[in-house]
């Protein structure tokens, strides 16, 4: 159990319409990532907050946002949803960095999206 | 801006075979995270490297970090069946950026 809880794990939605993913970060973690997954691909990097700013951005479509709370759980809202937005949605949470060490991330189990 | 290419993309092993996975970075590193993730899973983190040449071991598995920290690599010895997944690295220059992964088959 990595410690990052990510709601809901599936979703199926229509196209056209919009969700909202919710993660929670390991406890103490400051920064959370957005990753979408497509099937077998890799990790597209969407957006990271820290301590509730943003902090990086990635190749975030426009029809998508986020944010991150003063209780520092994000949310990930995907709208006018296409079948080419269907994927494994990744959150992750990491410590501040130590050194020259830069904490791992913790993944969480991820939201499976499908649009019908 | 920074990429990071990681080959091959897929590999395919009879057990007890090994097996390498690489990565190439456009630019310097500060350091390079390995991640493992198994089939219906997420992501997990397995080590990470900051000197430049740092060579480290996890049982079965061997860690590199190139001399000009541009490079990694990840070397399994007599590959298990456990050792199914796809296999990441993300390097840290100005932000992390993770390769695209390589997917590890093992035939027993």
């Amino acid at each position: 159990d990595s410690g990052v809880t990510q709601t809901p794990k599936h979703l199926i939605t229509a196209t056209g319409q919009r969700v909202t993913l919710r993660c929670s970060p390991r406890s103490g973690d400051l920064s959370v990532y957005w990753y979408q997954q497509s099937l077998d691909q890799g990790l597209q990097f969407l957006i990271q907050y820290y301590n509730g700013e943003e902090r990086a951005k990635g190749n975030i479509l426009e029809r998508f946002s986020a944010q991150q709370f003063p209780d520092l759980h994000s949310e990930l809202n995907l709208s006018s949803l296409e079948l080419g937005d269907s994927a494994l949605y990744f959150c992750a949470s990491s410590a501040p960095r130590q050194g020259p060490y830069n904490s791992p991330l913790h993944f969480g189990n991820g939201t499976r999206l499908t649009v019908t | 801006g920074q990429q990071v290419m990681q080959i091959p993309q897929y590999q395919h092993v009879q057990e007890g075979e090994d097996f390498t996975t690489y990565c190439n970075s456009s630019t310097t590193l500060s350091n390079i995270q390995w991640y493992k993730q198994r089939p219906g899973g997420h992501p997990v983190f397995l080590i990470q490297l900051v000197k430049s040449g740092e060579v480290k071991k996890q049982k079965r598995l061997t860690f590199q970090f190139g001399e000009a920290k541009k490079n990694s690599s990840l070397h399994i010895t007599a590959t298990q069946t456990t050792d199914v997944g796809t296999y990441f690295c993300a390097g840290h220059g100005n932000k992390l950026v993770f390769g695209a992964g390589t997917i590890l088959r093992v035939k027993s």
